[in-house]
């Protein structure tokens, strides 16, 4: 069964610096994998897809990088800002839109 | 372009009754999921449903159900309710060829009395 884990669990920073966001799988066999964002009492955004044959997406200040034979993944926040405060979700495709999450970073910047 | 449409935004129910919960997919996306979030379990999937079929299933239990219109409109349904069932439903449409890509409406928020 695949067990999805991020860590931290929750993270506060000083404006502007650059952070990394830590998510773990336990079977490699997935199609890609995505990071969300949620807001509270919302729905959640994609941030970053990455399809299982490649390494790293870049979305302007969010690089997303992604080793299947480690099982890991890692966000990448460069000059964070308050907007940024969120939860942040790691969630890997079984198959078709079957995602399994983890449990998600609670991110608060401060200003 | 009009975003994921769930309604109602929030319901208070009590233990054994039922629920009815609503999506409205983005324009012409067929395919529909649904998933649970709780503060304990976090975001679990419940059921998928692409031209009116359940594709895909979760492990929750038969009390809870779904179904998709012709239009591509979804249900899920949930009967005798328990305390446990308190939690954020949200349902995601992804658009034709691109099952991956999932956009979220803001959820049905449910509190079981």
């Amino acid at each position: 069964k695949q067990e999805v884990t991020q860590i931290p669990a929750a993270l506060s920073v000083p404006e502007g610096e650059n952070l990394v966001l830590n998510c773990s799988f336990t079977d490699s066999a997935i199609y890609n994998l995505q990071w969300f964002r949620q807001d509270p009492g919302k729905g959640l955004t994609s941030l970053l897809l990455i399809q299982s044959s490649q390494r790293e997406q870049t979305s302007g200040r969010l690089n997303a990088s992604l080793d299947k034979s480690s099982g890991r993944s890692t966000l990448y926040i460069a000059a964070s800002q308050p907007g940024d405060s969120a939860t942040y979700l790691c969630a890997v495709v079984e198959y078709g839109n079957k995602l399994v999450f983890g449990a998600g970073t609670i991110l608060r910047v401060k200003s | 372009k009009a975003g994921v449409t769930q309604t109602p935004r929030y319901l208070i129910k009590t233990r054994g009754q039922q629920v009815t919960l609503s999506c409205s997919p983005i324009s012409g996306h067929r395919s529909v999921s649904w998933y649970q979030q709780t503060p304990g379990q976090g975001l679990q999937f419940l059921f998928e449903y692409f031209s009116e079929t359940q594709r895909n299933k979760g492990n929750f239990p038969g009390r809870f159900s779904g179904r998709q219109f012709s239009n591509s409109r979804s249900e899920m349904n949930v009967s005798t309710l328990e305390l446990g069932d308190s939690a954020l439903y949200l349902c995601a449409s992804s658009p034709p060829g691109q099952l991956e890509k999932l956009f979220f409406g803001s959820g049905t928020q449910l509190s079981v009395l």
